[in-house]
């Protein structure tokens, strides 16, 4: 069964450094989304991006994170200067279209700013 | 974005059904009711979706009402793999999912 890959599964980082989130989306989808989740609370959406660009972004989405598709497969999450906010477990997901679709998600990156 | 209302938690036995209400009183036409779960300490899974008539899948049915107000999903036989958080979703333009906090549903064996 196809799945979307998330690397590293943990990441621990200093406050104020940059870190970057890669996941490799199934090949054949489309869309691809980044979601995070703090501990104990829910799924949060942060990112839409189709056609190599930002097709919706959340309010969490600020200037100081970014996203890009470098190659054919990879699909990462930048942020430029963590803050202990930032800590949660970051989710990618892939779908084949928008809406009459389903999502798949990646097992996730921890991030820890310490 | 269209709000769906689910109980917080539930709690069903091993081998026996379970039925996952959601209410969406505000449901749009065009909006499609997506179900997801997350287990514990991994992303969200895909169950099932449908707009008008019951769906089924190899993992899931998928009731919605008449008027569309309101669905449960039925997990035809609980295993203790089952335990999970559900999630019932309004999706109609754009891709992405707005989780609210769900359903934790635990399996008694």
């Amino acid at each position: 069964e196809p799945e979307v890959t998330q690397t590293p599964s943990h990441q621990v980082t200093q406050m104020g450094q940059e870190v970057i989130l890669r996941c490799v989306p199934i090949s054949n989808h489309l869309y691809f989304y980044w979601y995070r989740q703090i501990l104990g609370q829910k799924v949060e959406f942060l990112v839409s991006f189709y056609n190599n660009e930002i097709s919706e972004k959340s309010e969490i989405f600020d200037d100081q994170f970014s996203v890009e598709r470098p190659d054919g497969s990879n699909f990462t999450l930048k942020i430029r200067s963590t803050k202990l906010e930032d800590s949660a477990m970051y989710f990618c997901a892939s779908s084949a279209w928008e809406v009459n679709t389903e999502a798949f998600f990646g097992q996730g990156t921890r991030l820890t700013v310490v | 974005d269209a709000k769906t209302t689910q109980p917080n938690s539930m709690e069903s036995n091993e081998e026996e059904p379970v039925h996952l209400p959601c209410n969406h009183s505000t449901i749009s036409g065009t909006d499609y009711i997506h179900w997801y779960r997350q287990l514990p300490s991994q992303g969200p899974e895909y169950v099932i979706h449908g707009l008008t008539s019951n769906v089924n899948n190899r993992m899931a049915s998928l009731a919605i009402a008449e008027d569309r107000k309101s669905s449960t999903l039925i997990l035809h036989r609980a295993t203790l793999r089952d335990a999970a958080v559900y999630y019932c979703i309004l999706k109609n333009q754009g891709g992405k999912l707005i989780f609210g906090q769900g359903t934790e549903l635990s399996v008694k064996p």
